[in-house]
């Protein structure tokens, strides 16, 4: 199976903030990726597909990139509904496997 | 508007089945451009994803090595609805239990399956 490493596993920011994660995969998966958002006690919710594309409804601080093993989710300038938890997913093949999350906590 | 409600019971004894089960609107579990997943979530193993059923002329499903030689999903078209049987539990199975529609995507470069929609999740607890 193929693994995923995100990095880093928890990040203090504030409003206003760019923040960045990043997600490795353990063999080259294209752009087959997501990225998912996690907020206490809820189902995970698709902000990006296929590494860079954004999800209907999803705001457009929120930007995906990379392609191959390394990808990165950059939030452009934090707002408060955005601390959360943040997985990588992907989707090149089966079974589909998820980065371990990224908390991203309020300094 | 895709939803999906899940219900089953929360506390399952060890040696036991797990049974939930995941009622669909707004889609139809034989559609022929989605797939219907489950996963959980557990502190020790974070989100794991256990298997999926899908109709393409004929219904398909695969499964995570893991659970494997445990676990059955199943299609119920009569009532649009797919379960999870996961049998043989142990505590390690304590999770929180998600079904999510796995959906298509395209782009210039092609097509892509995201888990799109999810259900509420399940708190499920295997002990005596």
């Amino acid at each position: 199976a193929i693994q995923m490493t995100q990095s880093p596993s928890s990040l203090s920011a504030s409003v206003g903030d760019r923040v960045t994660i990043t997600c490795r995969a353990s063999q080259g998966i294209r752009n087959d990726l997501g990225w998912y958002q996690q907020k206490p006690g809820k189902a995970p919710k698709l902000l990006i597909y296929a590494a860079s594309s954004l999800q209907s409804g999803v705001p457009s601080r929120f930007s995906g990139s990379g392609s191959g093993t390394d990808f990165t989710l950059t939030i452009s300038s934090l707002q408060p509904e955005d601390f959360a938890t943040y997985y990588c997913l992907q989707d090149y093949n089966y079974p589909r496997t998820f980065g371990q999350g990224t908390k991203l906590e309020i300094k | 508007q895709v939803q999906l409600q899940q219900s089953g019971p929360g506390l399952v004894k060890p040696s036991q089945t797990l049974s939930l089960t995941c009622a669909i609107s707004g889609d139809s579990v034989s559609s022929n451009s989605a797939a219907w997943n489950w996963i959980r979530q557990s502190p020790s193993r974070g989100l794991e994803w256990l298997g999926r059923t899908y109709y393409r002329s004929k219904w398909y499903n695969d499964y995570a090595v893991s659970v494997k030689s445990r676990i059955t999903i199943n299609p119920d078209t009569s009532k649009n609805q797919f379960s999870l049987q996961l049998n043989s539990v142990t505590p390690e199975d304590t999770a929180v239990y998600y079904c999510a529609r796995e959906g298509y995507y395209y782009d210039s470069s092609g097509y892509y399956q995201e888990l799109d929609y999810w259900g509420q999740g399940t708190l499920v607890t295997v002990s005596s």
